[in-house]
């Protein structure tokens, strides 16, 4: 019934590992985003995808690579991880063309990094 | 370049008004919104506004745009203890719809 679900919701980690969080919409939207929320509570984009191609893609370490298999699903996938990582990740979708541009967020997904 | 700015804390009585004030910097933007966090939890869209008006009234919210100061305020009406939580002005900006965030402003209502 979740709009935009995340999984996992919360990851524990070792610096240097690494990590994938999967995002999945039901909403039938074309396009999917990757935001990152510090523990100031400032949430900044990453990547946003437009029928599984890259549209936006903000000055992130390379070391983050989003994957699209299809419209409705958005990948993270994060090597090498540091302690700057930790954060919360949030997945959101929204339709193009659509008048509000309303984004449809996930409940996130927080990431910890030891 | 994009910056929205907001205060970061407002603390309000039961009942009493909350307004929440933003500063964009996009005057392109087509749409100013104010997303809702509450802990734990991610962003909701509570209330958007067109950027060719001046004002908009949802029940007890009432948003304010100020085009030429590039000002947005929301107010809350008979601030309720489940109105606490994070509040996000935010902007759209440059193409695929990105929205660019203030950093949030918590309200703290006390009862």
């Amino acid at each position: 019934d979740t709009a935009v679900s995340q999984t996992p919701k919360y990851l524990v980690t070792q610096m240097g590992n690494d990590k994938s969080i999967k995002c999945e919409q039901n909403l039938g939207h074309d396009t999917m985003y990757w935001y990152k929320q510090d523990s100031k509570k400032f949430l900044k984009i990453m990547f946003s995808y437009n029928n599984k191609e890259l549209i936006i893609n903000e000055t992130v370490p390379n070391r983050f690579s989003p994957k699209s298999p299809d419209k409705a699903h958005l990948n993270l996938h994060i090597n090498s991880l540091e302690l700057g990582d930790s954060a919360v990740y949030f997945c959101a979708s929204s339709q193009a063309g659509l008048n509000t541009g309303e984004l449809f967020f996930g409940e996130g997904s927080r990431l910890t990094v030891l | 370049g994009e910056d929205v700015e907001q205060s970061l804390f407002l603390s309000v009585r039961e009942g009493d008004s909350s307004v929440i004030n933003c500063t964009y910097t996009d005057s392109s933007s087509t749409y100013l919104y104010w997303y809702k966090q509450e802990p734990g939890a991610g962003l909701q869209l509570l209330t958007y506004i067109f950027s060719n008006m001046d004002m908009k009234q949802d029940q007890r919210l009432t948003v304010l745009l100020n085009k030429k100061d590039k000002h947005l305020s929301l107010r809350i009406a008979d601030t309720q203890t489940g109105d606490s939580a994070i509040y996000f002005c935010a902007e759209s900006w440059g193409y695929g719809n990105k929205l660019v965030f203030g950093a949030g402003t918590i309200l703290r209502v006390k009862s």
